[in-house]
């Protein structure tokens, strides 16, 4: 079975632009987390996607957002990009009836 | 601010000693899990622990939960090298887990 996919691996910005992540789960699993990892604040739970519904969101300003499509492949958006935005943006997908939550490799994004 | 937290903030031990990093939470969890992250990468699923569980083994992972302490410990024994990295406990609810502030595991030859 494929593990979980992230595009792009790596991206470059310049504050003020907006982005755009994606994320494919292991087939079959129809729930998506995302989080993000930097060095001061460790890792933030962003949200919670399954079957297309966001069941739980983070801490986070209206600036991040996602969605979930029929396929589970989860996309989250950053608008208005801003330099504490960079961090690694980690995507796991979740067995269902588990907690197991299996990570993707993740997108390094640096804002510049 | 993160549910768990862990301790040491980082180890450094020789190859074939025992890593003990623990971690302690502050509300009622489902389940406490913990997770390996090398070198910046996605993280990966070590072993998972029940609430209602008080300790688990997974080759040379041992896991103990205390309930009652908010607290659980994670045993590595006969470190490599291989082991090197950072590691996160995470308690999870109805639908969220969260991560605690790892510990960096430095496994010397």
């Amino acid at each position: 079975k494929a593990g979980v996919t992230q595009t792009p691996r790596y991206l470059i910005k310049t504050r003020g632009q907006q982005v755009t992540l994606s994320c494919s789960p292991i087939s079959g699993h129809r729930s998506v987390s995302w989080y993000q990892q930097t060095p001061g604040q460790g890792l933030q739970f962003l949200f919670e996607y399954f079957s297309e519904t966001q069941r739980n969101k983070g801490n986070f300003p209206g600036r991040f957002s996602g969605r979930q499509f029929s396929n589970s492949r989860s996309e989250m958006n950053v608008s208005t990009l801003e330099l504490g935005d960079s961090a690694l943006y980690l995507c796991a997908s979740i067995k269902e009836n588990t907690d197991t939550q299996y990570f993707g490799p993740g997108t390094r994004l640096t804002v510049l | 601010s993160q549910q768990g937290e862990e301790d040491p903030q980082a180890l450094s031990i020789q190859e074939g000693e025992n890593a003990t990093m623990n971690c302690s939470y502050k509300t009622s969890i489902n389940n406490l899990q913990w997770y390996r992250q090398n070198s910046g990468r996605g993280l990966v699923h070590l072993i998972l622990i029940r609430s209602n569980e008080r300790e688990k083994h997974s080759g040379r992972l041992r896991v103990t939960l205390d309930t009652s302490k908010k607290s659980s410990s994670l045993l590595i024994t006969a470190s490599r090298a291989a082991d090197t990295a950072s590691y996160f406990c995470a308690t999870s609810d109805r639908f969220k887990t969260i991560f605690g502030a790892g510990t960096r595991l430095f496994v010397k030859a």
